[in-house]
C-alpha cells in the first residue's frame, strides 16, 4: 500500500494476557519507529528501527515490552502480561532514512480490561 | 532535558481568518528540527511542515508557516484561511540531536474552525 498500514485497528483483551502488534511501513522506508499515545497526551517514543536492528529502545516502559523486525520491514511490537495502563493507541511510523520524515500510520487502539 | 509546550488546550477560528498555535521548547542541544503534525478524529499524524534549527528563513508550505523565533525558543504554527477541514488535533514535536532519532511531542492543541 502506499502509506504506514497497522494491524488490527482496535484490540481488547483481559489484564494479563499477551497481544502482539503488527506495523507494515512504507515500502523502501528503512527506519521504523513506535509511539504510544495515551488519552489527551501526544505520542511517546517507545523504540526506533534501522533496519533489523534496534537503533535505540530507550522508550520501551519495562520488560514486558519487546519489538522486532526480522527481514527489516514488518515490525511486530510485543506486550506480555498486560496492564490495564497499557491500554493506549500504539503508532507506528517509517521514514526513508535517518533524519527523514515520519510517516505514521492510523494506530492500533489498545484496550486492557 | 528537552522538553515541548503547547500552552493552548483548545483554540476556535472562523472559517477564513488565520489561526496561531503556539509552540515553545527547551534544548540545550544546537541543532534540532522541529516538526508539526496534524491528527484527525480518525488518529493518523498527517506531516505538515519542518523547520530546521539553522535554517535561515521560516519554512513555509500552503497554508501552513512556521513562525520559528530561536532567541526566544518557540515555533509557531500560522494557518491562514482556515477551512472546516482543519479542524483537528495539532502537536508540536521536535528530533533533538543529541536524542538519535526520535521525535518528542507537546501535548497538543484542539483546533475548531467555525462558520
Amino acid at each position: 500500500g502506499a502509506g504506514v498500514s497497522q494491524t488490527p485497528s482496535n484490540k481488547v483483551t483481559e489484564k494479563g494476557k499477551y497481544v502482539e502488534l503488527r506495523c507494515d511501513p512504507i515500502s523502501g522506508h528503512t527506519a521504523l519507529y513506535w509511539y504510544r499515545q495515551s488519552l489527551g497526551q501526544g505520542p511517546e517514543f517507545l523504540i526506533y528501527f534501522q533496519g533489523t536492528g534496534a537503533a535505540d529502545d530507550s522508550g520501551l516502559p519495562n520488560d514486558r515490552f519487546f519489538a522486532v523486525r526480522p527481514e527489516g520491514s514488518v515490525s511486530t511490537l510485543k506486550i506480555q502480561r498486560t496492564e490495564r495502563g497499557d491500554s493506549a493507541v500504539y503508532l507506528c511510523a517509517s521514514s526513508i532514512g535517518q533524519g527523514s520524515e515520519q510517516f505514521f500510520g492510523p494506530g492500533t487502539r489498545l484496550t486492557v480490561l | 532535558a528537552q522538553k515541548i509546550t503547547q500552552t493552548q488546550p483548545g483554540m476556535f477560528v472562523q472559517e477564513k481568518e488565520a489561526v496561531t498555535l503556539d509552540c515553545t521548547y527547551d534544548t540545550s542541544d544546537p541543532s534540532y528540527g522541529l516538526f508539526w503534525y496534524k491528527q484527525p478524529s480518525s488518529g493518523e499524524m498527517i506531516f505538515l511542515i519542518y523547520q530546521g534549527s539553522y535554517d535561515q528563513q521560516n519554512a513555509t508550505e500552503g497554508r501552513y508557516s512556521l513562525n520559528f523565533q530561536k532567541a526566544r525558543k518557540s515555533a509557531n504554527l500560522v494557518i491562514s484561511a482556515s477551512q472546516l477541514g482543519d479542524s483537528a488535533m495539532y502537536f508540536c514535536a521536535m528530533r533533538f540531536t543529541g536524542g538519535g532519532n526520535k521525535l518528542t511531542f507537546g501535548t497538543g492543541t484542539q483546533l475548531k474552525v467555525e462558520l
